[in-house]
């Protein structure tokens, strides 16, 4: 089975801190993603990654970076943590090619407190 | 991509069919229809897709229309684990993003 592991399920952070998310999958996916889910917002695409070191923005990309120096792991950044980017993060990947780049396999989550 | 709409939410006994309806009447000739779940306090899973034939697999079937303008998730026999919130996707083919709206809150009930 696909295993996309998040390396802390639950985080308290105060206001300024960075904040590092990790995310690593385990079956060579190409494709990896970052999302946050927001009780009546639904899941927001931040950044996703086609290849090692590439890196988009999604929706909602403002206050966050990435960084992808190997295939399998891809880490979220906040430099800056703030109250609004209290949330539940979570991390996807997906092989590429056609109908299987949106078969998507989801970690856990990481909820993220922000005081 | 094309929106897609979905009841909020829905009631199901256990053992009996789910059938779980999505129309996405913008949706366009290369653009894919995926499902996904999201069980409480879990991150979504993966239940299937489909271009325009009907797809079936150990989870769910899946029945796209013929002018392809609405599709059903069918989970044939329902239990109690399948109670979740169930998201229609629409994707262009090629494209990376895959948006999720608010789905269908699926109750199976005992």
């Amino acid at each position: 089975d696909v295993k996309v592991t998040q390396s802390s399920r639950y985080l308290v952070k105060r206001t300024g801190e960075k904040v590092f998310l990790e995310c690593v999958q385990d079956m060579d996916h190409e494709n990896m993603f970052w999302y946050r889910q927001d009780p009546g917002l639904g899941l927001r695409l931040i950044y996703f990654s086609y290849d090692v070191k590439m890196k988009e923005k999604g929706d909602i990309p403002e206050g966050y970076s990435v960084s992808r120096e190997k295939k399998e792991r891809f880490s979220l950044i906040l430099e800056s943590a703030s109250t609004n980017q209290t949330s539940m993060y979570l991390c996807a990947s997906s092989l590429f090619g056609s109908g299987r780049t949106g078969e998507l396999f989801f970690g856990e989550g990481s909820r993220l407190t922000v005081l | 991509d094309a929106k897609t709409t979905q009841p909020p939410s829905m009631d199901c006994a256990e053992g009996r069919a789910a059938n779980l309806p999505c129309n996405h009447s913008t949706i366009s000739g290369n653009e894919y229809v995926y499902w996904y779940r999201q069980i409480h306090s879990q991150g979504p899973q993966y239940i299937i897709h489909g271009l325009k034939n009907n797809e079936t697999n150990e989870m769910a079937s899946l029945i796209i229309t013929e002018d392809r303008k609405s599709s059903t998730l069918i989970l044939p026999h329902a239990t109690l684990r399948d109670t979740a919130v169930y998201y229609c996707i629409v994707r262009v083919v090629n494209d990376y993003k895959l948006s999720f709206g608010a789905g269908t809150t699926v109750t199976v009930r005992a």
